[in-house]
């Protein structure tokens, strides 16, 4: 089974701030996919980057970008320039690329952007 | 991106009634769609993935007759909480995955629905 690690449950920045967020997983799988959605305070979940795993670029996003290190399972977030709209919880998730459908989640990193 | 919709966006009831919630996917087509239980500042808890034309899969732990689901087009998903309790309140989310395009890993996820029993 896969797991997903947030170790930050809170963070805050200053507007305009960049910020990372660190995500890290476990599998045995080795082609699969890593998104972050992000929760704003309406609770609606919205896409935010994915990463394929057999692609080693890094996704980006206009100010979103990932830092996807396969070795050592880590997918990390970047928000670049941030802003008061990026205030929200943020999740990371793992999808095998077969088989099994089920996202697993993260526990979650609530981010608040600090005028 | 895609749309995926809910209704109603919350709901309160009595005691021993029962619920429906629906999913839909507006501008695709959805083979399969996930329903989630999400707690006050936790994470989504995977309670079913919906099959259209066929039974749902239920996650361990999740009692399939008290939380009913039926795909019954490939829009729509409705999940039914029956002889609802207070304990049944949460924050119900539904999301579908979007095979039209390139990225048919990718699931959308509708807007919620907060349910309280009273």
């Amino acid at each position: 089974a896969q797991t997903v690690t947030q170790s930050q449950p809170e963070m805050s920045v200053q507007e305009a701030e960049t910020v990372t967020l660190s995500c890290t997983y476990d599998t045995s799988e080795n082609n699969y996919y890593l998104f972050w959605y992000k929760q704003p305070p309406s609770r609606q979940m919205i896409l935010v980057i994915r990463q394929e795993a057999y692609k080693q670029q890094n996704a980006t996003e206009n100010r979103f970008s990932v830092n996807f290190q396969k070795a050592a399972k880590s997918f990390s977030l970047k928000i670049s320039d941030s802003q008061l709209g990026d205030t929200a919880m943020y999740f990371c998730a793992f999808l095998p690329n077969f088989g099994n459908e089920k996202l697993t989640f993260g526990t979650g990193t609530r981010l608040t952007i600090i005028p | 991106g895609a749309v995926v919709s809910q209704h109603p966006s919350w709901v309160i009831c009595k005691s021993g009634t029962s619920v429906k919630i629906e999913c839909r996917s507006l501008d695709f087509q959805a083979t399969t769609m996930f329903w989630y239980r999400q707690f006050p500042k936790q994470s989504l808890m995977l309670m079913a993935t919906s099959n259209e034309g066929s039974k749902a899969t239920y996650e361990q732990g999740v009692e399939k007759d008290k939380f009913l689901i039926n795909h019954a087009s490939l829009t729509l998903s409705t999940l039914t909480v029956t002889s609802a309790h207070p304990e049944d309140s949460s924050f119900y989310i539904c999301s579908a995955r979007d095979l039209s395009g390139g990225a048919g890993d990718t699931q959308y996820f509708g807007p919620g629905t907060r349910l309280t029993v009273l």
